[in-house]
Parts: structure tokens; C-alpha cells; sequence
């Protein structure tokens, strides 16, 4: 079955890096995207940014802009999320979910990975 | 950024009820609304995408409609399975956004 597992829970100094994993299994990884949100403690889901697995490109939410690089290991269908310079207010649970290979074109995240709790405490 | 709002922010129903959710857009966004069910503990699961088709594996007891600014997520029958938090998120343009939350909890 399409299955997105998650690498397990950080926890992170102020001004430190987190890099999560999520591995791919059930399907042809290269012919979806992928895209990254966060859910903080008792709030709403928040969209990160997306990437196509096949070449590379992204899309990043502006507020994340120079500070977050998302990147694919297509031999290990692997996604990468990378988030510099944490702060606490990045202390969430962070999410990988399959979307399309394109973007603007009704977009949906099916299915998600189980989630990665960061945690940015001094 | 495309603000979505969402009404009520929480409600309580009884198993067999019918239940409305309504999310609104501040700008016209088409059809490009999805909804997901979230459990506690539990990663958002994707119900209706494009207002209203039902995901593969959906009961049919939910449904979407509506289109630019208004949109609807309808559950026919709540189900014991179906007390949860719903979201609405639009993918008209990035960054994509979610809607704050209704809870649906037991009366």
C-alpha cells in the first residue's frame, strides 16, 4: 500500500538545523510530488513548500523562504526537509504527504507520513 | 496569502445526525478546495478534493460542494468514526492554506 514513513522525533537548540526524512514505499515515487506542512502545538495545518521528485524543482511558502531546502533521494525514494535557524515558534509536527508532480492544478496531500515532532527548546 | 475561514469552530452532534461544515475563501478560488478529517495524535486523511470528489476509500456518506467562495462539507450520518476535526484547504494558489477548524464532537 502507498505508505510515507517519517524519520523520528528532534529535539533542537535555538539557532540549530533539523533535517526529517520521509521514505516513499507503494508507488512510483518520481511521478508525484511531495509536499511539507507543519502543525503546531493546538493549531491548524501550514503548508511549507512542495517538491517535484522527478526534477527538483520547488516551491516554498514565502514565510519559510531562505530558510528551508526540501530535496529527494530518488534512488532511496527518500524526501528531505531541511529547516535552519530554528526557533521556538518552529516547534511542531512536521509532515510529508504525496501530492501531484504539478503544481496549480487541485493540488491534495494523500496520503501523509505519520508525522516528526521537533521540538526547539534552550 | 488566501485567508480561509471555517464555521462553526467547533459543534455536537449525536451519532446519526446530519452534519454541515462551511468554509469560506476570502478570494475566489474555483473549486480548488479539499477537506481532511484529523484524529488526535493522528496526521490529517484527505476526504473531498476539487469541492466536491469523494477520495478513493471515502465513505459516501460525505460529501462537498460549493465553488469561488463558499464551500460545504456535508457527513450524512455521523458515525461513532467520524468525531474528529475537519479542515479545509485551498490549492488555488501558493502558499496553499488551511482553514482554522471545526471539531465535531458526542453530544
Amino acid at each position: 500500500q502507498v505508505q510515507l514513513v517519517q524519520s523520528g522525533a528532534e529535539v533542537k537548540k535555538p539557532g540549530a538545523s533539523v533535517k526529517v526524512s520521509c521514505e516513499a514505499s507503494g508507488y512510483s515515487f518520481t511521478n508525484y510530488g511531495v509536499s511539507w506542512v507543519r502543525q503546531a502545538p493546538g493549531h491548524g495545518p501550514e503548508w511549507m513548500g512542495w517538491i517535484n521528485t522527478d526534477n527538483g524543482n520547488t516551491n516554498y511558502a514565502q514565510k519559510f523562504q531562505g530558510r528551508v531546502t526540501m530535496t529527494t533521494d530518488t534512488s532511496t525514494s527518500t524526501a528531505y526537509m531541511e529547516l535552519r535557524n530554528l526557533r521556538s515558534d518552529d516547534t511542531a509536527v512536521y509532515y510529508c504527504a504525496r501530492d501531484l508532480p504539478v503544481l496549480y492544478l487541485s493540488n491534495r496531500f494523500d496520503p501523509w507520513g505519520q508525522g516528526t515532532l521537533v521540538t526547539v527548546s534552550s | 496569502d488566501i485567508q480561509m475561514t471555517q464555521s462553526p469552530s467547533s459543534l455536537s452532534a449525536s451519532v446519526g445526525d446530519r452534519v454541515t461544515i462551511t468554509c469560506r475563501a476570502r478570494q475566489r478560488i474555483s473549486n480548488y478546495l479539499n477537506w481532511y478529517q484529523q484524529k488526535p495524535g493522528k496526521a490529517p486523511k484527505l476526504l473531498i478534493y476539487a469541492a466536491s470528489s469523494l477520495q478513493s476509500g471515502v465513505p459516501s456518506r460525505f460529501s462537498g460542494s460549493g465553488s469561488e467562495t463558499d464551500f460545504t462539507l456535508t457527513i450524512s450520518s455521523l458515525q461513532p468514526e467520524d468525531f474528529a476535526t475537519y479542515y479545509c484547504q485551498q490549492s488555488y494558489n501558493t502558499p496553499f492554506t488551511f482553514g482554522p477548524g471545526t471539531k465535531v464532537d458526542i453530544k
